[in-house]
């Protein structure tokens, strides 16, 4: 595609239950990431895929979190037993190898 | 480390520079970025520089690189309220490509 798209834009989801967040990158990019920001706040790393190399999911921040990209292309974070100190806005970006990445418009998370 | 420090706020007059600065702690990074984001929405890339080079311009935009002191700035000339964001400086990690982020600086530019 054209950008980098994120689906949903937003997400409202109660304590307690999983959450998927879905990522496609530009297409022919072989690396992807997954950044999270928090209302006022940098960007958190929390994980990043590069071709068919092992992962580097050192971001992530508990194992309730993790994420997958099948076949180089699409990926997914999924957030279990979510908890209000998830909600945050969750930015993908994707690039090809070590160039200038491109972030998508990010999915808004809220936790209630 | 993977430090990037940033300023948190900038208040400039339409038609002034603005100058945002960053600092950064990993010395073999290789790419050190701009991003600009407006409310509500994703990063938008503004600029870029290899760690090769001291200075890059374009457009409004310029880019200085101080490797020895590990500091960043992007300057914009003739600044427009259209330039109110957030500008976040970020670096490329060497070895494992991660782009590690500071925590951004609103500019904030009065008409």
């Amino acid at each position: 595609g054209a950008g980098v798209s994120q689906s949903p834009s937003n997400k409202v989801t109660e304590k307690g239950k999983d959450v998927e967040l879905r990522c496609d990158p530009i297409s022919g990019h072989t690396a992807l990431y997954w950044y999270r920001q928090s209302l006022g706040q940098g960007l958190e790393f929390l994980i990043y895929f590069q071709g068919n190399s092992a992962p580097d999911k050192s971001g992530l921040p508990s194992d309730r979190f993790s994420a997958e990209r099948t076949g180089g292309s699409v990926s997914t974070l999924t957030i279990q037993r979510t908890q209000q100190e998830d909600s945050a806005v969750y930015l993908c970006a994707s690039s090809r190898g070590n160039g200038e990445a491109f972030f998508g418009q990010g999915t808004r998370l809220t936790v209630v | 480390g993977e430090d990037v420090e940033q300023s948190l706020f900038l208040s400039v007059r339409e038609g002034d520079s603005s100058v945002i600065n960053c600092t950064y702690t990993d010395s073999s990074s290789t790419y050190l970025y701009w991003y600009k984001q407006e409310p509500g929405a994703g990063l938008q890339l503004l600029t870029y520089i290899f760690s090769n080079m001291d200075m890059k311009q374009d457009q409004r935009l310029t880019v200085l690189l101080n490797k020895k002191d590990k500091h960043l700035s992007l300057r914009i000339a003739d600044t427009q309220t259209g330039d109110s964001a957030i500008y976040f400086c970020a670096e490329r990690l060497y070895g494992n490509n991660r782009l590690a982020f500071g925590k951004g600086n609103q500019v904030v530019v009065i008409p």
